[in-house]
């Protein structure tokens, strides 16, 4: 079956480590993006790709990075830059061309220790 | 830029009785409106959506209704069950590019 996954589904972080999320998908959709939720919140935007070997900044990229060397992932770096990146992060896949809804992943959750 | 409202941000329904769940948007450009739900500790997930040119859909239990003059649309939930209670978002997307704006989410607690 298609679809999108993303490990680990729990991650512990240290102070001043850089951890990595991984998002794959197997829909062959072009482009993807990665959202951070906080508690009782509404989804926000970190980064976005179209095709590959391109991306663009969303709403709170400070403290993110990421690539997107192959279409089928789309891996997001929380940097040590990143003063409070406890939450919940969430992958989605959409088609372009003619918009479409997301197929999002089950999901990350980020805890600082 | 899109500005998506959401009302109301929790709602607490019988079951058997119906929930409707309102958003407004700002960019009348804005031509695709998904509705996703999102239960506890899982991703969204797409639930209906709508496109302009269209006033209304239902499928099953759930419709949704489109106002482009007036920039609001709605998800109606018929008959409500306790495994309809989650977290509900509207979004609307512009025609030119894939970036979606969300609402704020509502809370939905189907009580049995």
């Amino acid at each position: 079956d298609g679809g999108i996954t993303q490990s680990p589904k729990y991650l512990f972080r240290k102070e001043g480590q850089n951890v990595t999320l991984s998002c794959e998908q197997n829909l062959n959709h072009d482009a993807m993006y990665w959202y951070r939720q906080d508690p009782g919140q509404g989804l926000r935007l970190i980064y976005y790709s179209q095709i590959v070997n391109d991306f663009q900044k969303g709403d709170i990229a400070e403290g993110y990075s990421v690539s997107r060397e192959k279409k089928e992932s789309f891996p997001l770096t929380v940097t040590s830059a990143q003063k409070n990146p406890t939450a919940f992060y969430l992958c989605a896949s959409s088609p372009t061309g003619r918009a479409s809804g997301y197929t999002f992943g089950s999901g990350t959750r980020l805890t600082v220790v | 830029g899109e500005n998506v409202e959401q009302h109301p941000s929790t709602l607490s329904v019988q079951e058997g009785d119906s929930a409707v769940i309102k958003c407004t948007y700002s960019d009348s450009a804005s031509n695709y409106f998904p509705w996703y739900k999102q239960e506890l500790g899982k991703g969204p997930q797409l639930i209906i959506d709508i496109r302009s040119n269209v006033g209304e859909k239902k499928d099953q239990r759930i419709a949704v209704t489109l106002n482009k003059t007036a920039k609001h649309f709605s998800l109606h939930i018929t008959e409500t069950q306790p495994e309809d209670s989650a977290v509900y978002f509207c979004a609307a997307t512009p025609p030119t590019y894939q970036k979606v704006t969300f609402g704020t989410g509502t809370k939905l607690q189907v009580i049995p």
